[in-house]
């Protein structure tokens, strides 16, 4: 069975800090996804980023990074000098291979990032 | 730009109402998905559908059933509304299987059920 924890269930912090968000995940499967999407207050829930279980390379995308350790099944997500418009509910998710008919997705439970100015 | 597009951002209905949720996407993928969203429990996979008229049943599929006539478009359909069905109804859309694929999601609806 496959499962997605997400520890904090809401951060606050104040603009400018760092902040990191939690993933950690289970599967017995060799070949699977990791994802990270936002959901800012309008809705609709963003992608973010997707790492492949065979790359564990940590990533840099402006302020924001990923840290994939498989070693401790994490995938955490850090945004540096948070600012407002980081307020939203961030999900970690996790998709193994499946054929047709069937879809492997598994999301966490979600983490309600508040940014204060 | 891409889209997945919801018809309704906010619904009032009544207990025992027949509740259709409809979502057009225009990426021409194959996968179609509706999720129910909850505080403290994350997205559900109410149901899925890799194909015109094909449907399969995700996590949650009581009290709901769906319909996919058109490629584009993949409608939730809520036969006879509780209360408990009280919630954030999210479509996403996706490639076939096999892929890696990230879903895209439209921008939800909110039901509330009296």
């Amino acid at each position: 069975a496959q499962k997605v924890t997400q520890a904090q269930t809401e951060i606050s912090v104040v603009e400018k800090e760092d902040v990191t968000l939690d993933c950690v995940y289970e599967t017995r499967d060799t070949t699977y996804y990791l994802f990270w999407y936002k959901q800012p207050p309008s809705g609709e829930l963003v992608f973010l980023i997707r790492r492949n279980s065979f790359d564990e390379q940590n990533e840099i995308s402006g302020r924001y990074s990923w840290n994939f350790q498989k070693s401790t099944s994490s995938f955490n997500f850090t945004i540096t000098a948070s600012q407002v418009v980081d307020s939203a509910v961030y999900f970690c998710a996790l998709k193994t291979p499946s054929g047709a008919g069937s879809y492997q997705l598994t999301f966490g439970k979600g983490t309600k990032l508040s940014v204060i100015p | 730009d891409v889209k997945v597009t919801q018809s309704s951002r906010y619904l009032v209905k009544r207990t025992g109402e027949k509740v259709f949720l409809e979502c057009v996407q225009d990426m021409d993928h194959e996968n179609m998905f509706w999720y129910r969203q909850d505080p403290g429990l994350g997205l559900r996979l109410i149901y899925f559908s890799y194909d015109v008229k094909m449907k399969e049943k995700g996590d949650i599929p009581e009290g709901y059933s769906v319909s996919r006539e058109k490629k584009e478009r993949f409608s939730l359909i809520l036969e006879s509304a509780s209360t408990n069905q009280t919630s954030m109804y999210l479509c996403a859309s996706s490639l076939a299987e096999p892929n890696t694929g990230e879903l895209f999601f439209g921008e939800g609806s909110r039901l509330t059920v009296l």
